[in-house]
């Protein structure tokens, strides 16, 4: 079983839909959790980091996490045609393993 | 503006030939770290130093070498020991254990 799965994609949907990305962990000692967007030919850019279970919200997304259930989802809420990117889960426990999934391509139609 | 700045974009390796790409940050960030991005594959964790003159192997270490020479500076050197080298690849720095990790814009190494 991989350390972090993530929901392969491609994932098309049309302007203005809501999104739904998801991973899941297997190693409970991870202690936060984060999500990257990843243009083509770029760099990950951080988008959300949060260190507990439960919602957080920054505009139109919103980071969910459930350590219980070892889950993690991102929503982006009217999604833009510039939001389509490879989304990028990751989750560290403080140095000891820091783990990227493979990512989600996400592409938002006009 | 801060932030970590990787060159050459693009970079071309002959067959036997060493290639060093360079990585600098002006984020005064103790933690730097190679991640090798293959299609389909994520980030695999090639070089990470938590500080200068110290650096440990990640999981993908063979073929590679890096120095820590300088707090803002974190080069890798792609040998001609590493027989598939045809890769993105991307610099990284955090502030400590407990932040996230920023990344550069990355290298794109192709083979001639």
């Amino acid at each position: 079983q991989k350390e972090v799965e993530q929901d392969p994609g491609p994932l098309s949907v049309p302007e203005g839909a809501i999104v739904s990305l998801n991973c899941t962990y297997s190693n409970s000692a991870f202690q936060y959790f984060m999500w990257y967007r990843q243009y083509s030919r770029k760099g990950p850019e951080l988008l959300m980091y949060t260190y507990s279970s439960g919602n957080k919200e920054d505009g139109r997304f919103t980071a969910q996490v459930d350590k219980s259930s070892k889950y993690i989802s991102l929503f982006i809420r009217d999604s833009q045609p510039s939001d389509s990117a490879t989304y990028l889960c990751a989750m560290d426990n403080y140095g000891q393993n820091f783990v990227f999934g493979p990512g989600t391509r996400l592409s938002v139609l006009p | 503006d801060g932030g970590i700045t990787q060159s050459p974009k693009y970079l071309f390796r002959k067959e036997g030939q060493n290639v060093t790409l360079s990585c600098e940050q002006n984020l005064n960030h103790d933690a730097m770290y190679w991640y090798r991005q293959d299609p389909g594959q994520g980030l695999r964790l090639i070089y990470y130093s938590q500080i200068v003159n110290d650096f440990q192997k990640g999981d993908i270490a063979e073929g590679y070498s890096v120095s820590r020479e300088k707090k803002e500076s974190f080069p890798l050197t792609v040998t001609s020991a590493q027989k598939n080298p045809t890769a993105f690849y991307l610099c990284a720095s955090r502030t400590d254990r407990y932040q996230p990790q920023h990344f550069g814009d990355g290298t794109r190494l192709s083979i001639l």
